[in-house]
């Protein structure tokens, strides 16, 4: 099984600045199947990147992903108010199709 | 576009068991694609039931396995998830999803999400 580690657990950070996400995989993944979401308070998580960088549908650019292997990072520019949510990574290269713990971004 | 929505109750006793549908407009589950359930307890993270093909194929997380069940009805273009001996610890909001394209375990788009309490 496949455990996926985020860091930090809470990120602080102002509009306009710049945030980075890490996902940390316990084992390699080799097909890059790393997905990251992002969901706020009372609403269905959102799919922002597949195949650790691929930009889903209407996302924007400020948005990007990276990685390889174990180690991927998510990557927010130029942060607006609605960027401010919890973030998931999540695997889907081998079953079960782990969720990270998540990292709450937060307005400072 | 692709819309899912679930249904069924919101609240169910100690040692019963769960079921949901989650019924699919804008796509046909016979055209392909694999479908999920992934569920929420109340402040914490996500965890992933399982997944089902159009034809029946289906994919168990090893630590529900024993008590899940999840089936696909193509006629009515929904699939559902059956979770028996339920405890508290079921208490959750239960979602449903479209896996990505030939994957079965990357989600979009997701329903609206359905609470479910498992108390007496």
């Amino acid at each position: 099984e496949i455990v996926l580690t985020q860091s930090p657990g809470t990120l602080s950070l102002s509009p306009g600045e710049s945030a980075a996400l890490s996902c940390r995989a316990s084992q390699s993944l080799s097909t890059k199947y790393l997905a990251w979401y992002q969901q706020k308070p009372g609403q269905a998580p959102r799919l922002l990147i597949y195949s650790a960088s691929s930009r889903a549908t209407g996302v924007p650019d400020r948005f990007s992903g990276s990685g390889s292997g174990t180690d991927f990072t998510l990557t927010v520019t130029r942060l607006e108010p609605e960027d401010f949510a919890v973030y998931y990574c999540q695997q889907y290269f081998s079953s079960p199709y782990n969720f990270g713990q998540g990292t709450k971004l937060e307005i400072k | 576009q692709v819309q899912l929505q679930e249904s069924g109750p919101g609240l169910v006793k100690p040692s019963e068991t769960l079921s949901l549908t989650c019924t699919v407009s804008g796509y046909s589950i016979s055209s392909g694609y694999y479908w999920g359930w992934i569920r929420q307890p109340p402040g914490k993270g996500l965890e992933w039931i399982g997944s089902i093909s159009h034809s029946a194929n289906t994919y168990y997380n090893p630590s529900l396995k024993s008590r899940v069940t999840i089936s696909v009805d193509p006629s009515m273009n929904q699939f559902s998830l059956q979770l028996s001996s339920l405890t508290a610890a079921d208490t959750a909001v239960y979602f449903c999803a479209r896996a990505l394209l030939g994957t079965r375990g990357g989600f979009d788009p997701w329903g609206q999400g359905t609470l479910v309490t498992v108390s007496s």
